[in-house]
């Protein structure tokens, strides 16, 4: 089946530092999505992106639909204590029966030192 | 008012129990899902209901079992309770059509099988 290759898998970075974050796969996905899970909440929205090489900009947070659709990377600037959490990637594609379906990541889980 | 709410936040029983989380959205949107997120942070689709059609029924053992009373509302009930079901149940909903993948997800319910 489809998989998602997120990496890294864990970051410890110091506050005002630039974080980056991939995901990679075999197959080609129609959208990415990037969602950010706070410790004891569900994953949040950050950026979703729909076209082939488009980036799309978030604030602090950058991201960008590779042009071959089978990757993307996110990247956090100036990084912040807030900035803590576990970065999900996913990538949107309909399947046969023309439903459409999202593959997660595995999670990039970020630590900041203030 | 949260959008997507979800009860109980923390539920804690023995093998074998039939136990129920119930899961409420008043964003007016059409399709709902119930997630699994394991101890590594793995998040698995379950189900997915739109307006009050199970439309995605993964490999899910029957003893989990969704009901969908009206479009707003999508509870999950699990009978026999096993050692296995411990995790972190998120239920999630979006707008059909072109938002499907931006998923807005309740804080997630914690199930500790004793």
């Amino acid at each position: 089946g489809q998989q998602l290759n997120q990496s890294p898998q864990s970051m410890f970075i110091q506050e005002g530092e630039d974080v980056s974050m991939n995901c990679t796969s075999s197959s080609i996905f129609n959208t990415w999505l990037w969602y950010k899970q706070d410790p004891g909440e569900g994953p949040v929205l950050l950026i979703a992106l729909y076209k082939a090489g488009e980036l799309t900009s978030n604030g602090r947070l950058t991201a960008q639909f590779g042009i071959t659709r089978k990757d993307s990377f996110l990247n956090i600037s100036a990084s912040i204590p807030s900035d803590v959490g576990i970065y999900f990637c996913a990538g949107g594609y309909k399947n046969a029966g023309n439903n459409r379906k999202l593959i997660w990541g595995l999670g990039t889980s970020l630590a900041v030192n203030p | 008012d949260t959008a997507v709410s979800q009860t109980p936040k923390y539920l804690v029983t023995q093998m074998g129990n039939d136990k129920s989380i119930k899961c409420e959205q008043n964003l007016g949107h059409d399709t709902m899902y119930w997630y699994k997120q394991d101890s590594k942070k793995f998040l698995k689709i379950m189900f997915s209901y739109n307006n009050k059609e199970l439309i995605i029924n993964e490999t899910v053992p029957n003893r989990f079992s969704p009901k969908s009373p009206d479009k707003a509302h999508l509870n999950l009930h699990i009978n026999s309770l096993e050692l296995g079901d411990s995790a972190v149940y998120f239920c999630a909903s979006s707008q059909a059509g072109g938002w499907i993948e931006k998923l807005f997800f309740g804080s997630g319910t914690q199930l500790s099988v004793l």
